[in-house]
């Protein structure tokens, strides 16, 4: 399946700064979620957007916080990086609940 | 609290043979189950979904089933190829609060060897 961009595809960041990760949805995609992977786990929930609203959040702090853009494209910022978030973070997307979610290859981010 | 738990955590097979793979799962309300297969460093791509009506789905090598009752889902794979190599992820759907919340196991990670 393709059509859901992450970018950049690997980051590395220090501890305590701050860090952006971009996702592009396929046209029409008006709901995205993001994920976050940590190495041998599944991806656990961070948040999903509908329509620019965030409608849905996991148990994540305040720190996570995302943007959705009308071009279908979206944002999950990160700030006061800590060790423990260096993970695989997935974005997903879809047009509707009769679909289901296409997933982008993620970034990797690594917190040294 | 949504739970989905995934047996075994890792497998090795020889190609060509055929394994399964098993999916349990604490989730309410239940929406649909998907299997999806996962390369190492790549996001996930959806293999089969099922809904509560259904009880077996195939797609070419992967067989799944479901049972709401017992709340257990497996995926089967026929025929192994080298390319079967990843970790196969069951994730069950739950309508909540309003939007559709997926709750993600853990992955069984297959390696298949020539």
């Amino acid at each position: 399946e393709t059509g859901v961009t992450q970018s950049p595809t690997h980051l590395i960041k220090t501890r305590g700064q701050q860090v952006t990760l971009r996702c592009s949805s396929q046209s029409g995609h008006n709901t995205v979620s993001w994920y976050q992977q940590a190495l041998g786990q599944g991806p656990q929930f961070i948040f999903q957007y509908y329509r620019e609203e965030e409608n849905g959040r996991g148990n994540f702090p305040p720190r996570f916080s995302g943007l959705q853009f009308p071009n279908y494209s979206s944002e999950l910022n990160v700030n006061a990086l800590e060790l423990d978030d260096s993970a695989l973070y997935l974005c997903a997307s879809r047009a509707t609940a009769n679909y289901g979610y296409t997933f982008g290859s993620g970034t990797r981010l690594t917190v040294v | 609290k949504n739970q989905v738990e995934q047996s075994p955590q890792s497998l090795i097979i020889l190609e060509g043979k055929n394994c399964t793979l098993q999916c349990n799962y604490t989730v309410s309300p239940f929406s649909n189950l998907r299997w999806y297969k996962q390369d190492t460093g790549r996001g996930p791509v959806s293999l089969t979904i099922m809904t509560f009506s259904e009880n077996t789905k195939s797609n070419r090598r992967y067989t799944a089933t479901l049972d709401a009752d017992t709340k257990q889902s497996s995926l089967h794979i026929t025929a192994s190829q080298l390319s079967d190599s990843a970790s196969y992820i069951c994730v069950v759907s739950s309508l909540s609060g309003g939007y559709n919340k997926l709750i993600f196991g853990a992955g069984t990670r297959l390696a298949v060897h020539p």
